[in-house]
C-alpha cells in the first residue's frame, strides 16, 4: 500500500537548519508531486511547496522563498525539505503529501515531523 | 481566504454542515480533509462532491456561488474531528482556517 514514511522529531536552535526527509512506498515515485506543508501548534494547515520527482521542478510559496530547498532521490524514492534559518515561528508539525501530476487532490500523507526551534 | 466556522456541534445521527467561504469559490474546486486528533490529515471529499475509495458515503459535498458545503449525514462519533476546505489558485494551495466538529 501507498506510505509516505517520514524522518524523526527534530529540536534546533534559532538561525538553525532543518532537513526533514519522506520516503515513498507502495507506487511508481515519479508518477505524483510531493508537496510539504507545515501546522504550527493548535493551529491550520499552511502549504509550502512542491517538488516533482521527475523532473526535479519545484515551486515554493511565496513566504518560504529564499529559505526551503526541496530535493529528491529517486533512486531512493526520497524527497528532502530543507528550511533555513529557523526561528520559533517554524516550530510545527511537517507533512510530506502526495498529489498525482493528473489530478490536484492530496490522497495520501506522511505522518508528520515535529520540528521544534528552541534556544 | 477561505472562511470556516471555528466550530460545529452534531448530535449523534443528524446531520452536520460545515461550510467555507470564498469569493468566487464555485469556480474552483473545492477538496475537504479530515484531521482526527493526534493524526495527518485525510482526504474525504475531492473535486467538490467525489468521495476516495473508503470514505463512506455519509460524506458529501457541493460547491456553489461563493459558497462550499461538506455533509456529514448521519453523523457518527468516529467523525469528531477538525476539517480543512483546500483550494488550488494559481499552483497555489489555500486552505481554510478549518472547523472542529463534536458529536455530543
Amino acid at each position: 500500500q501507498v506510505q509516505l514514511v517520514q524522518s524523526g522529531a527534530e529540536v534546533k536552535k534559532p538561525g538553525a537548519s532543518v532537513k526533514v526527509s519522506c520516503k515513498a512506498s507502495g507506487y511508481t515515485f515519479t508518477d505524483y508531486h510531493i508537496h510539504w506543508l507545515r501546522q504550527a501548534p493548535g493551529q491550520g494547515l499552511e502549504w509550502m511547496g512542491w517538488i516533482y520527482p521527475n523532473s526535479g521542478a519545484t515551486r515554493y510559496a511565496q513566504k518560504f522563498l529564499g529559505r526551503v530547498t526541496m530535493t529528491r532521490d529517486t533512486s531512493i524514492s526520497t524527497a528532502d525539505m530543507e528550511l533555513i534559518p529557523l526561528t520559533s515561528d517554524d516550530t510545527a508539525i511537517y507533512y510530506c503529501a502526495r498529489v498525482p501530476s493528473s489530478a490536484a487532490e492530496i490522497d495520501s500523507w506522511g505522518q508528520g515531523t515535529l520540528v521544534t526551534v528552541s534556544s | 481566504d477561505l472562511t470556516q466556522p471555528p466550530s460545529v456541534s452534531v448530535s449523534p445521527g443528524q446531520t452536520g454542515t460545515i461550510t467555507c467561504s470564498g469569493d468566487r469559490l464555485g469556480r474552483k474546486y473545492v477538496y475537504w480533509y479530515q484531521q482526527k486528533a493526534g493524526q495527518s490529515p485525510q482526504l474525504v471529499i475531492y473535486d467538490d462532491k467525489k468521495r476516495p475509495s473508503g470514505i463512506p458515503e455519509r460524506f458529501s459535498g457541493s460547491n456553489s456561488g461563493d459558497k462550499a458545503t461538506l455533509i456529514i449525514a448521519g453523523t457518527q462519533a468516529m467523525d469528531e474531528s477538525d476539517y480543512y476546505c483546500q483550494v488550488w489558485d494559481n499552483g497555489i494551495a489555500y486552505f481554510g482556517s478549518g472547523t472542529t466538529v463534536t458529536v455530543l
